[in-house]
């Protein structure tokens, strides 16, 4: 098991450019999270997979914005018409959905996005 | 809604001497509560977590932390730190029963040196 990971590490783009980045999580995980993290600050939820039913999306998550988790494995969050003010790490957690280790969440590296 | 306060954003210490990381919480509902390090460009890794039971919490590395209900306090100590435990260090809280997202204070950093 080699833990959650996330690709690519760093992403680069100019403002108005779309963006994708995925999160593989760790194998038998049926719960999967997306946070964003800016300098300075503690990691800000985005939204919850459980399987691949999206369950919540914070009001962060402007239309912009779109994730999907098909079939309840890896995870994609999209970024449409870049602006600046997305320039952030964005981090993947998964956790499974068992009792007290439902609480465990495990995190990714992260991809950090920087918009120019 | 729930929110996070540690209240030191850095905290300087020399090695081999004890530290604590202050972190107070705010919810209308019972909460479960974590302590979380991030090494510099790594993701966030699990130091411990209270979910219930006792009050004083071991974790990895020698870490604890005690919950204090009655003052909504968790803070983080390590009688003797190490360089190696230079990080930031974030706590959170999830409301208990939910699906667990996890709410974080801003960090503190803590810079050990020689």
């Amino acid at each position: 098991d080699t833990g959650v990971s996330q690709n690519p590490r760093h992403k680069i783009t100019k403002r108005g450019q779309n963006v994708t980045f995925r999160c593989d999580p760790i194998s038998e995980h049926n719960r999967l999270y997306w946070y964003r993290q800016t300098l300075g600050q503690g990691p800000e939820f985005l939204t919850y997979f459980q399987n691949e039913a999206q369950l919540e999306k914070s009001r962060l998550l402007s239309d912009r914005f779109s994730a999907e988790r098909p079939k309840g494995s890896f995870s994609t969050l999209e970024i449409q018409r870049t602006e600046q003010g997305d320039s952030a790490m964005y981090l993947c957690a998964s956790s499974l959905d068992r009792d007290r280790f439902s609480y465990e969440q495990y995190f990714g590296p992260g991809t950090r996005l920087t918009v120019t | 809604a729930q929110s996070v306060t540690q209240l030191d954003s850095q905290v300087p210490v020399f090695e081999e001497a004890p530290v604590e990381l202050r972190c107070n919480y705010s919810s209308s509902v019972s909460v479960y509560l974590f302590w979380y390090v991030q090494y510099p460009n790594q993701g966030l890794q699990l130091l411990l977590k209270y979910l219930s039971g006792s009050t004083l919490v071991k974790g990895i590395n020698g870490f604890e932390a005690e919950f204090n209900k009655s003052q909504t306090s968790f803070h983080l100590r390590k009688p003797s730190v190490h360089i190696s435990d230079t990080a930031e260090y974030f706590c959170a809280v999830t409301p208990s029963g939910g699906y667990n997202k996890l709410i974080f204070g801003a960090g503190t950093r803590l810079a050990v040196h020689p």
